[in-house]
């Protein structure tokens, strides 16, 4: 019965490294999402997974970051020269992915603390 | 474009009730949600309301919802310690599943 799992929980780099996060989604769940939290901030949508269909990348903010979904489960986001801006929770959410307007709840995983300095 | 605004900050009393608004732009919101979200955890889904619905009670909680004006609130009656936390309003917006636009939350501050 485990929920959303990201890893790592923390992680501090320097500015122009490669960053990969990691999320495990809840079991079964099709449906799996990245925002990002800054400071102060709401939470940011990044990019939508469903399925084998093509994912929703309107979010990504730059070319710099990608993610990939391998299997339809775990996806890993990976930021690419990071930037101190980029400095942000990043949480991954995951839900049983029920098609059109019925009520889906998003589950939540603890998120990833990035700090880039 | 699709915005959420809620207010910032809330002191209580404990025992008092909260209540925590939110406005919304999207007319075509089907699904409305509240998330609390503690320190250092991830965000749970408290409750959430249907856009055809004005009202929703959930033991403590009371949502409020102004489809007229995109006003959504939240009530907690009988505020508790424990019910500090950052809780944010999202709203569901048009795409065809379910992506969440949320706001940037409001910091609830329970005091004895």
């Amino acid at each position: 019965g485990a929920g959303v799992s990201q890893s790592p929980s923390n992680k501090v780099t320097e500015k122009g490294k490669d960053v990969e996060l990691r999320c495990d989604p809840i079991s079964g769940h099709t449906a799996l999402y990245w925002y990002r939290q800054s400071l102060g901030q709401g939470l940011e949508f990044l990019i939508y997974f469903q399925g084998n269909s093509a994912p929703d990348k309107s979010g990504l903010p730059s070319d710099r970051f990608s993610a990939e979904r391998t299997g339809g489960s775990v996806s890993t986001l990976t930021i690419q020269r990071t930037q101190q801006e980029d400095s942000a929770v990043y949480l991954c959410a995951s839900s049983s992915g029920a098609a059109g307007w019925s009520y889906n709840e998003q589950f939540f995983g603890p998120g990833t603390r990035l700090t880039v300095l | 474009g699709e915005d959420v605004e809620q207010s910032l900050f809330l002191s209580v009393r404990e025992g008092d009730s909260s209540v925590i608004n939110c406005t919304y732009t999207d007319s075509s919101s089907t699904y409305l949600y509240w998330y609390k979200q503690e320190p250092g955890a991830g965000l749970q889904l408290l409750t959430y309301i249907f856009s055809n619905m004005d009202m929703k009670q959930d033991q403590r909680l009371t949502v409020l919802l102004n489809k007229k004006d995109k006003h959504l609130s939240l009530r907690i009656a009988d505020t508790q310690t424990g019910d500090s936390a950052i809780y944010f309003c999202a709203e569901s917006v048009s795409g065809g599943y379910n992506k969440l636009i949320f706001g940037a939350g409001t910091r609830l501050a329970v005091h004895p």
